[in-house]
């Protein structure tokens, strides 16, 4: 089975500042690999997905970009982060129409 | 438009007694996967179940159980006897094959689960 890892798993950052979060999974290959925020008051909201190496869709235009450099990598970024980036990020992989499995999270809070 | 609609937001319970999470789900595609999933206090999300759309058959795992309707167009999930351990948010979410979205997951809001002893 598939395994989901994501550093760091908190993160204190000042307002304007750059950001970059990683992702990377075992157990599988040519996974499709999501980002996902969940900002306070607990709903979960899908940030970019991909499909392949290279390839990324965004599903919500913000200050942050995604890329994958390799097959199981998947990174977060921004150039300069919001107070309104704070959250809790979560990576996740699947195969095909199968299951999403998520890491363990990382906790950004923006001041 | 939300997709997935969990409609209780919280929920209190004592232990033993049995609770029903409510999902609702909206879509057009034919093919599509209902989960859910448990979010303790730690954050991590948990992953409960995996129905597909071809599948109305309910399913029991130990205290879980869940009902699947299409004609409704929900998936609810029962817990029998809860605990404490059971203490929780729910997250129902869908995913569609047919929409292009590489499988991506629509999430409820979740329910927040609370068992007291």
């Amino acid at each position: 089975s598939q395994t989901i890892h994501q550093w760091p798993a908190t993160l204190v950052q000042p307002v304007g500042s750059p950001l970059s979060l990683e992702c990377t999974v075992e157990g599988t290959s040519n996974p499709n690999l999501y980002w996902y925020r969940q900002a306070a008051g607990r709903g979960l909201q899908l940030l970019f997905y991909s499909v392949g190496i290279g390839q990324i869709s965004s599903e919500v235009p913000q200050n942050l970009s995604a890329s994958r450099p390799q097959d199981r990598q998947f990174i977060l970024s921004s150039k300069k982060l919001l107070l309104s980036d704070s959250g809790f990020y979560l990576c996740a992989g699947t195969t095909r129409g199968e299951t999403q499995y998520f890491g363990p999270g990382t906790r950004l809070l923006v001041l | 438009a939300q997709k997935v609609t969990q409609a209780q937001t919280e929920i209190s319970v004592v232990e033993k007694e049995d609770v029903t999470l409510d999902c609702v789900y909206e879509t057009r595609d034919t093919t599509y996967y209902l989960f859910w999933y448990k979010q303790p206090p730690s954050g991590e999300l948990v992953f409960l179940i995996r129905r597909n759309s071809f599948d109305e058959q309910n399913e029991i795992s130990g205290r879980y159980s869940w009902n699947f309707q299409k004609s409704t167009s929900s998936f609810n999930f029962t817990i029998t006897a809860s605990q404490v351990v059971d203490s929780a948010v729910y997250f129902c979410a869908l995913s569609e094959a047919e929409r292009g979205s590489g499988y991506a997951l629509n999430f409820g809001k979740g329910t927040s689960l609370l068992v007291t002893p």
